[in-house]
Protein backbone atom coordinates (compact mmCIF):
# COMPACT_ATOMS: atom_id res chain seq x y z
CA UNK A 1 0.00 0.00 0.00
CA UNK A 2 1.20 3.67 -0.94
CA UNK A 3 2.26 6.08 1.85
CA UNK A 4 0.84 9.30 2.21
CA UNK A 5 2.93 11.42 -0.35
CA UNK A 6 3.28 15.23 -0.03
CA UNK A 7 4.45 17.64 -3.36
CA UNK A 8 6.49 19.26 -3.70
CA UNK A 9 9.25 18.01 -1.51
CA UNK A 10 10.85 21.62 -1.23
CA UNK A 11 10.61 24.83 -1.95
CA UNK A 12 12.09 28.60 -2.06
CA UNK A 13 9.48 31.38 -2.09
CA UNK A 14 9.77 34.94 -1.00
CA UNK A 15 7.69 37.74 1.25
CA UNK A 16 4.36 38.63 0.16
CA UNK A 17 4.24 35.19 -2.26
CA UNK A 18 1.71 32.30 -1.89
CA UNK A 19 2.35 28.70 -1.99
CA UNK A 20 -0.06 25.71 -2.48
CA UNK A 21 1.04 22.69 -1.24
CA UNK A 22 -0.71 19.08 -1.88
CA UNK A 23 -0.78 16.11 0.21
CA UNK A 24 -2.21 12.50 -1.14
CA UNK A 25 -3.46 10.41 1.79
CA UNK A 26 -3.22 6.37 1.96
CA UNK A 27 -5.95 4.73 -0.23
CA UNK A 28 -8.86 4.54 1.65
CA UNK A 29 -8.05 6.94 4.29
CA UNK A 30 -10.84 9.74 4.22
CA UNK A 31 -9.03 12.15 6.71
CA UNK A 32 -5.91 14.76 6.12
CA UNK A 33 -4.29 16.49 8.42
CA UNK A 34 -1.76 19.35 7.99
CA UNK A 35 1.13 20.51 10.78
CA UNK A 36 3.66 22.88 10.86
CA UNK A 37 7.12 21.76 12.19
CA UNK A 38 9.89 24.20 13.26
CA UNK A 39 12.78 23.68 15.38
CA UNK A 40 11.17 26.06 18.10
CA UNK A 41 7.52 25.09 18.43
CA UNK A 42 8.29 21.32 17.31
CA UNK A 43 4.84 19.71 15.19
CA UNK A 44 1.87 22.55 15.62
CA UNK A 45 -1.40 20.98 14.66
CA UNK A 46 -3.25 23.40 11.34
CA UNK A 47 -6.19 22.14 10.14
CA UNK A 48 -7.97 18.60 9.38
CA UNK A 49 -10.29 18.13 6.79
CA UNK A 50 -12.67 14.65 6.38
CA UNK A 51 -15.16 14.16 3.50
CA UNK A 52 -14.34 17.76 2.02
CA UNK A 53 -15.32 19.45 4.77
CA UNK A 54 -12.58 21.23 7.73
CA UNK A 55 -13.47 18.61 10.59
CA UNK A 56 -10.56 20.41 13.69
CA UNK A 57 -8.76 23.85 13.40
CA UNK A 58 -5.66 25.08 15.13
CA UNK A 59 -4.68 27.95 16.34
CA UNK A 60 -3.41 29.69 13.10
CA UNK A 61 -4.04 32.73 11.07
CA UNK A 62 -6.38 32.89 8.24
CA UNK A 63 -3.16 32.92 5.68
CA UNK A 64 -3.08 29.50 6.35
CA UNK A 65 -6.48 27.98 4.57
CA UNK A 66 -6.78 24.24 2.97
CA UNK A 67 -8.92 22.24 1.24
CA UNK A 68 -9.95 18.49 0.37
CA UNK A 69 -11.36 17.25 -2.41
CA UNK A 70 -13.91 14.29 -3.28
CA UNK A 71 -10.61 11.92 -3.79
CA UNK A 72 -9.50 12.61 -0.41
CA UNK A 73 -6.41 14.86 -2.09
CA UNK A 74 -5.99 17.73 -0.03
CA UNK A 75 -4.05 21.39 -0.66
CA UNK A 76 -2.96 23.90 1.73
CA UNK A 77 -2.30 27.11 0.79
CA UNK A 78 -0.39 30.00 2.46
CA UNK A 79 -1.01 33.58 1.20
CA UNK A 80 1.30 36.52 1.61
CA UNK A 81 4.16 34.68 3.35
CA UNK A 82 6.14 35.76 6.09
CA UNK A 83 10.18 34.48 7.26
CA UNK A 84 8.64 33.23 9.85
CA UNK A 85 6.34 30.73 7.51
CA UNK A 86 9.85 28.42 6.91
CA UNK A 87 8.71 24.78 7.97
CA UNK A 88 8.42 21.71 7.13
CA UNK A 89 5.02 20.99 6.81
CA UNK A 90 3.62 17.64 7.39
CA UNK A 91 0.59 15.73 5.84
CA UNK A 92 -1.25 12.89 7.67
CA UNK A 93 -3.74 10.36 7.00
CA UNK A 94 -6.35 8.08 8.99
CA UNK A 95 -9.45 6.55 8.06
CA UNK A 96 -11.49 9.04 9.51
CA UNK A 97 -14.16 6.92 10.31
CA UNK A 98 -13.36 6.00 14.24
CA UNK A 99 -13.10 7.55 16.91
CA UNK A 100 -10.82 10.62 15.78
CA UNK A 101 -9.56 11.36 19.17
CA UNK A 102 -7.72 7.53 18.56
CA UNK A 103 -6.92 7.35 15.28
CA UNK A 104 -3.41 6.35 14.54
CA UNK A 105 -2.04 9.39 12.37
CA UNK A 106 -0.03 8.23 9.00
CA UNK A 107 2.30 10.77 8.31
CA UNK A 108 4.02 12.04 4.86
CA UNK A 109 7.45 12.89 4.37
CA UNK A 110 6.90 16.87 4.48
CA UNK A 111 7.38 19.57 2.46
CA UNK A 112 9.89 22.14 3.39
CA UNK A 113 9.58 25.69 2.59
CA UNK A 114 11.95 28.60 2.87
CA UNK A 115 10.61 31.84 2.71
CA UNK A 116 13.54 34.47 1.67
CA UNK B 1 -5.80 24.87 26.97
CA UNK B 2 -3.54 21.38 26.71
CA UNK B 3 0.01 21.20 26.66
CA UNK B 4 2.53 18.72 26.79
CA UNK B 5 5.90 19.23 28.18
CA UNK B 6 8.80 16.54 26.98
CA UNK B 7 11.59 17.60 29.55
CA UNK B 8 14.24 16.56 27.71
CA UNK B 9 15.63 18.13 24.57
CA UNK B 10 18.36 16.29 23.76
CA UNK B 11 19.46 12.81 25.40
CA UNK B 12 22.88 11.12 24.54
CA UNK B 13 23.25 7.47 25.56
CA UNK B 14 25.71 5.03 25.23
CA UNK B 15 23.72 1.52 23.26
CA UNK B 16 22.82 -0.93 26.04
CA UNK B 17 21.81 2.13 28.74
CA UNK B 18 18.66 2.31 29.04
CA UNK B 19 16.04 4.70 28.40
CA UNK B 20 13.36 6.94 30.09
CA UNK B 21 11.85 9.82 27.89
CA UNK B 22 9.09 12.30 30.14
CA UNK B 23 6.22 13.19 28.86
CA UNK B 24 3.66 15.49 30.73
CA UNK B 25 0.28 16.70 29.88
CA UNK B 26 -1.50 19.43 31.36
CA UNK B 27 -5.50 18.91 31.59
CA UNK B 28 -7.20 16.28 33.67
CA UNK B 29 -9.83 14.18 32.71
CA UNK B 30 -9.89 11.49 29.69
CA UNK B 31 -6.94 11.29 27.25
CA UNK B 32 -5.59 9.61 24.33
CA UNK B 33 -1.81 9.61 24.79
CA UNK B 34 0.78 8.49 22.12
CA UNK B 35 4.27 8.25 21.12
CA UNK B 36 5.49 9.05 17.69
CA UNK B 37 9.00 8.55 16.74
CA UNK B 38 10.78 10.42 13.18
CA UNK B 39 14.02 8.13 12.18
CA UNK B 40 16.54 10.05 10.44
CA UNK B 41 15.16 10.62 6.65
CA UNK B 42 12.15 9.07 7.49
CA UNK B 43 8.72 9.90 8.32
CA UNK B 44 6.99 10.24 11.64
CA UNK B 45 5.53 7.25 12.59
CA UNK B 46 3.74 5.18 15.81
CA UNK B 47 5.63 4.01 18.25
CA UNK B 48 2.65 3.18 20.83
CA UNK B 49 -0.54 4.95 21.90
CA UNK B 50 -2.73 3.97 24.74
CA UNK B 51 -6.74 4.53 25.05
CA UNK B 52 -7.32 2.91 28.41
CA UNK B 53 -7.01 -0.34 30.02
CA UNK B 54 -3.51 -1.68 31.18
CA UNK B 55 -1.55 1.91 31.93
CA UNK B 56 1.72 -0.08 30.55
CA UNK B 57 1.51 -0.35 26.77
CA UNK B 58 3.84 -1.66 25.14
CA UNK B 59 4.91 -0.45 21.40
CA UNK B 60 6.86 -2.11 18.57
CA UNK B 61 10.61 -2.08 19.00
CA UNK B 62 10.95 -2.89 22.57
CA UNK B 63 9.45 0.37 23.74
CA UNK B 64 7.16 0.61 26.53
CA UNK B 65 5.28 3.57 28.08
CA UNK B 66 3.33 3.66 31.30
CA UNK B 67 0.39 6.02 32.28
CA UNK B 68 -0.24 7.71 35.80
CA UNK B 69 -3.09 9.40 35.66
CA UNK B 70 -2.35 11.27 38.69
CA UNK B 71 1.12 12.49 37.49
CA UNK B 72 -0.66 13.45 33.75
CA UNK B 73 2.49 11.34 33.05
CA UNK B 74 3.15 9.02 29.84
CA UNK B 75 6.98 8.21 30.02
CA UNK B 76 8.35 6.26 27.02
CA UNK B 77 11.09 3.38 28.75
CA UNK B 78 13.43 0.72 26.77
CA UNK B 79 15.39 -0.81 29.08
CA UNK B 80 18.57 -1.18 26.48
CA UNK B 81 18.99 0.95 23.41
CA UNK B 82 20.74 0.67 20.22
CA UNK B 83 22.60 2.70 18.06
CA UNK B 84 19.57 2.02 15.44
CA UNK B 85 17.02 3.97 18.47
CA UNK B 86 18.52 7.44 17.25
CA UNK B 87 15.89 9.53 16.13
CA UNK B 88 13.79 11.96 17.48
CA UNK B 89 10.38 11.22 19.55
CA UNK B 90 7.37 13.06 20.01
CA UNK B 91 4.68 12.49 22.41
CA UNK B 92 0.78 13.45 21.69
CA UNK B 93 -2.09 14.29 23.43
CA UNK B 94 -5.63 13.95 22.32
CA UNK B 95 -8.42 15.91 22.70
CA UNK B 96 -7.40 18.11 21.17
CA UNK B 97 -4.09 17.10 19.11
CA UNK B 98 -1.19 18.08 20.77
CA UNK B 99 2.21 17.36 20.51
CA UNK B 100 5.24 17.85 22.70
CA UNK B 101 8.41 19.69 21.02
CA UNK B 102 10.33 16.51 20.99
CA UNK B 103 13.57 14.56 22.44
CA UNK B 104 16.05 14.17 20.41
CA UNK B 105 17.87 10.84 21.30
CA UNK B 106 20.76 10.07 20.15
CA UNK B 107 22.69 6.56 20.57
CA UNK B 108 26.65 6.32 20.57
CA UNK B 109 28.16 2.87 20.18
Amino acid sequence: KAGVTQTPRYLIKTRGQQVTLSCSPISGHRSVSWYQQTPGQGLQFLFEYFSETQRNKGNFPGRFSGRQFSNSRSEMNVSTLELGDSALYLCASSFGTGLAVQETQYFGPGTRLLVL
Amino acid sequence: AQSVSQHNHHVILSEAASLELGCNYSYGGTVNLFWYVQYPGQHLQLLLKYFSGDPLVKGIKGFEAEFIKSKFSFNLRKPSVQWSDTAEYFCAVTPPLVFGKGTRLSVIA
